[in-house]
């Protein structure tokens, strides 16, 4: 099993430009997460998702859109990135409320 | 709304002595509470949960946390720590619920040294 697989790993992006970070899951999880980690803030949640075709805001959503079209997928897109945006991105799978999540390996995005 | 605090940015603590992390929280509800830890470049490795039941949970590696409800708190502690132990821990929590939200805190460094 892969578990929790994030494309890309690295990436560095001029301001304006646009692009979607894929999440992928292989253990048929309801529930699926987007958080950014940054220094001294922890892990803070974008977006999150508790089935295929939904999606919800958590508690930085400004600047990005998901969308969970397959029940193993879930995208994040950023329509015009933004220095503030430099970040490492981690997604998150789990498969109910009282289960653990299993994350992804990050990706480290920088916005120049 | 729901949170975690972690109020320690940092902890040291000496090889093979016991190490505390201390962990509160605020939620409605009955509280899903979890401990995960992160090393250099990695993603979050899960620890250890308390859902229900007896309030001194085991998890991985020889870690445990003790749920107080009164005092709302989870903190993470291991009897005797290990070099290998240093890295960032992170508690979370999560409400009953269908459409909960998965929520951390900011983080404890740990660092064990000889």
């Amino acid at each position: 099993n892969a578990g929790v697989t994030q494309t890309p790993k690295f990436r560095v992006l001029k301001t304006g430009q646009s692009m979607t970070l894929l999440c992928a899951q292989d253990m048929n999880h309801e529930y699926m997460y987007w958080y950014r980690q940054d220094p001294g803030m922890g892990l803070r949640l974008i977006h999150y998702s508790v089935g295929e075709g939904t999606t919800a805001k958590g508690e930085v959503p400004d600047g990005y859109n998901v969308s969970r079209l397959k029940k193993q997928n879930f995208l994040l897109g950023l329509e015009s990135a933004a220095p503030s945006q430099t970040s490492v991105y981690f997604c998150a799978s789990s498969p109910g409320t009282g289960r653990e999540a299993f994350f992804g390996q990050g990706t480290r995005l920088t916005v120049v | 709304a729901q949170s975690v605090a972690q109020p320690e940015d940092q902890v040291n603590v000496a090889e093979g002595n016991p190490l505390t992390v201390k962990c509160t929280y605020s939620v409605s509800g009955n509280p899903y509470l979890f401990w995960y830890v992160q090393y250099p470049n990695r993603g979050l490795q899960f620890l250890l949960k308390y859902i229900t039941g007896d309030n001194l949970v085991k998890g991985s590696y020889g870690f445990e946390a003790e749920f107080n409800k009164s005092q709302t708190s989870f903190h993470l502690k291991k009897p005797s720590a290990l070099v290998s132990d240093s890295a960032l821990y992170f508690c979370a929590v999560r409400a009953p619920g269908t459409a909960s939200k998965l929520t951390f805190g900011t983080g404890t460094r740990l660092q064990v040294t000889l």
